[in-house]
Parts: structure tokens; sequence; C-alpha cells
């Protein structure tokens, strides 16, 4: 596609329920990132992605998260038992990741919604 | 550890004034420095970058920030803003030993006035 798509725009769930996050990456991209965007915060960092593989978690914030990336391409994000505090805006962007080039830029998704009730 | 700081979380000027976000970073090796600006509703946008070279860069929409390294700063600036330049403004880093991750700055909503 022309940019990062992700789904659905907007979530509303209940505490306690699980809800999974969708991003599709521009083609041809490898690497791929999860990001939250919490009210009156800046973007924190969660998990990013090169091909299938995850190098780097460590901005998870709990066992409840995780994400998976199969084929290269789209990525699920999971929110397990989800309570109020993970109310935020979760932003996907992937980049070329070429190895070897001092920047990568990284192009975003318009972001999921997500509210816990 | 890195961080990013933007001690300015509302910047409210009116049309056609000038405009300098400000940005503070703390970082032990080289960086990397960028300017994302988010419409309303709409995903991140990079407005510009500095990875090397002369510290003043230039981005799009009239936008142009000065990388000073004794300072650690990376301040943005327009020097006459339009009602469209309404939106939030992240500064970022990455260091040059982790081209991918980037550490955002928690944002200036800048508004302008008619």
């Amino acid at each position: 596609g022309a940019g990062v798509s992700q789904s659905p725009s907007n979530k509303v769930t209940e505490k306690g329920k699980d809800v999974e996050l969708r991003c599709d990456p521009i083609s041809g991209h490898t690497a791929l990132y999860w990001y939250r965007q919490s009210l009156g915060q800046g973007l924190e960092f969660l998990i990013y992605f090169q091909g299938n593989s995850a190098p780097d978690k460590s901005g998870l914030p709990s066992d409840r998260f995780s994400a998976e990336r199969t084929g290269g391409s789209v990525s699920t994000l999971t929110i397990q038992r989800t309570q109020q505090e993970d109310s935020a805006v979760y932003l996907c962007a992937s980049s070329l990741g070429l190895a070897g080039i001092s920047y990568n830029e990284q192009f975003f998704g318009p972001g999921t919604r997500l509210t816990v009730l | 550890a890195q961080s990013v700081t933007q001690l300015d979380s509302q910047v409210p000027v009116f049309e056609e004034a000038p405009v300098e976000l400000r940005c503070n970073y703390s970082s032990s090796v080289s960086v990397y420095l960028f300017w994302y600006v988010q419409y309303p509703n709409q995903g991140l946008q990079l407005l510009l970058k500095y990875l090397s070279g002369s510290t003043l860069v230039k981005g799009i929409n009239g936008f142009e920030a000065e990388f000073n390294k004794s300072q650690t700063s990376f301040h943005l600036r327009k020097p006459s803003v339009h009602i469209s330049d309404t939106a939030e403004y992240f500064c970022a880093v990455n260091d040059s030993t982790s081209y991918d991750k980037v550490i955002f700055g928690p944002g200036t909503s800048l508004s302008v006035i008619p």
C-alpha cells in the first residue's frame, strides 16, 4: 500500500478483555516498530521487529503485552486482560531497515485509539 | 540513558508571528536528532532531521532547526506561522549505536491563533 495502515482505528473494550491491534507496514519495509502514545505523554517505544524477529522487546510494559510478525509483513500487538491504564493511542511505524545505513526513516501509521472501560 | 526534554507543553502564537519550540537532549554518545509533526487525527510525519554536517537544517513547511552540541539543544523555529501549522511537535533522538531505536520527547502543542 501507499503507507502504513492500522486497524481498527478505534477500539473500546471492557477491563479484563483481550485485544488485538494490527499493523500493515509499507511494502518492502523490513523493520517495524510499535509505540504507545498516552494523553499528554510522548511516544513510548514498545517493540521493534527486523523481519520476523524482535531484537528489542525492552519497551513492553508487562507480560500482558506481546507482539508477533509473520511473513515479514503484518504485525499484531496483543494486550491480554486489559487494564484502564492501557488506554492510549498505539502507533505503528515501518522503515527500510537497511543495515549499514546510518538512519532509516520511520513512516508512521494513523494509530489505533484504545479505550479500556 | 538518553532522554529528550521539551519544556513547553503548549505554545500559543498569533498567525504570522515567529515561533521557537525548544528541545534539549541528554546522551553520552553521538546522536541523530529529529522533529516530527502530528496534525490532528493523523500519524506522525518527519519534519526534519540532523545526522551530520551543517548544524542548521531545513525541513518541510518552512521550518528549520539548529543543532547546538555544547548546549545539547535542537530548537525548532519558523519565522512566520500559519493556521495550518497547528499541531503537536515531537523532538526525538537516537544514538549512533542504535540506529533503529528512537526516543521521543513529550511533545509541544502549537496553537496558531488567527
